[in-house]
Formats: structure tokens, sequence, C-alpha cells
């Protein structure tokens, strides 16, 4: 059962627009969510991160939202750039779970110049 | 910079063959993982490990096994390959200890595509 979602398997977006990526959860016991980008034939390389005691992280051009009572996160790219164009997963963790992280099944964000 | 790689980029193997797949980190982590990544999917966890010779079951540990002999050094096994272990497998490690601990970020290797034919 799949407890992190990305229901969008594609977005695209024009160059200097902003980018829009949804991931929802079902694990109230999630405490910390984590995006990820992905560039083909590449491993993951993090992005940002948010604690569940937060609602918005920023850093540059990348704000993570999280609304804990939907139990939806949100990444926001503005301005997007064709070097975002990759595929994004959203992860999230609960504590005393080891460190294990459940990933999302992915976006792929393609920046059109 | 935190390095994690994996022996190899690319492999191809047979039915029936016994495939290893090694991944290496170079900055003392305790927490190390083995993921495969199919389209539609997402990343699934195969078997994680907190410590040498510990090893723990992820959401889709049937036909793998793992070693964990050494602190830097994770290994996946594949006992009798079958095509449906044709995938992109990931490698990844963090520092933290067992326990509570959610705050730290996974580092991916590049990972290893595999075909079984």
């Amino acid at each position: 059962d799949q407890q992190v979602k990305q229901n969008s398997p594609s977005l695209s977006v024009q160059e200097g627009r902003i980018s829009i990526l949804n991931c929802d959860y079902t694990n109230s016991m999630f405490d910390y969510f984590l995006w990820y980008k992905k560039y083909p034939a590449e491993g993951p390389t993090f992005l940002i991160s948010i604690s569940s005691i937060k609602d918005k992280n920023e850093d540059g051009r990348f704000t993570v939202f999280l609304n804990k009572s939907a139990k939806h996160l949100s990444l926001h790219i503005v301005p997007s750039q064709p070097g975002d164009s990759a595929v994004y997963f959203c992860a999230a963790s609960a504590r005393g779970t080891g460190n294990q992280f459940y990933f999302g099944t992915g976006t792929s964000l393609t920046v059109i110049p | 910079d935190v390095k994690v790689t994996q022996s190899s980029r690319y492999l191809v193997k047979r039915t029936g063959e016994k495939v290893f797949l090694e991944c290496v980190q170079d900055m003392d982590h305790e927490n190390m993982f083995w993921y495969r990544q199919d389209p539609g999917l997402g990343l699934r966890l195969i078997y994680f490990s907190y410590d040498v010779k510990m090893k723990e079951k992820g959401d889709i540990p049937e036909g793998y096994s793992v070693s964990r002999e050494k602190k830097e050094r994770f290994s996946l096994i594949l006992e009798s390959a079958s095509t449906n272990q044709t995938s992109m497998y990931l490698c990844a490690s963090t520092g933290t200890g067992i326990g509570l601990r959610s705050t730290d970020t996974q580092y991916f290797g590049p990972g290893t595509r595999l075909t079984v034919l």
C-alpha cells in the first residue's frame, strides 16, 4: 500500500513560471518530509526538507509547504529553469522507524525554454 | 562531500544467475539501504542495514538477500535472477544511528541498471 503518493506523473511548465509539484501521504506518524531530484542515469539528490513542526521551508528558488491536516505537501519552484527538468520524488519518514523513508512514485517535470 | 559508489552502472545477466551488486560509502555512515526504482512505482525499499552484520527487510525483500561485513560496504544479492528483477537499483546511506532520529537525508549512489534476460 502506497503511503506516499504523487498523483501527477508529469508536469510541463514554461521557463520563468512557477512549478508546483504535489505529494499526499496517509500515515499520520510521518514527521519529516523531503524532496529529491533525479536526472536520468543518476541517483536522486536531496533538494529540500521540512519537519512537521513547520509549515513552510524555503531555500532559494525552492519552497516546500506542509499541510498536516490535509496530509499534503507541495514543492514550489520559482522561477522555473530548463535545468530543473528532472523527476522529483517526495519522501517521508517517522520517528522510531530506523530511518526508513517512504517514497512517492515521482513527477517528471519539463521546463520549456 | 558524501560519496556513495556502486560497482556497475549497467549489468546484463541471464535468468538463474547469481548476481552481486556492491555499494560503498566513504562517510562512515551507520545506515545503508537498497532500493529498486520502477516506472510508476517510485523507489521501493528492498533491505536496509543499521550496523555491520545487521539487516532488516524492507517492503519487497523476496528474491533478494544482503550482506554487510564491513561498515562501508553493503551488498545486494540476487540468488537466482529472474526477468521481473530487471530494474534500476539504488543504494543509499545516512549517518544517523538507529532509533528515533528522522532528520537526516539519504545520500544515493548513481544506480545500477540491471537487465535480466
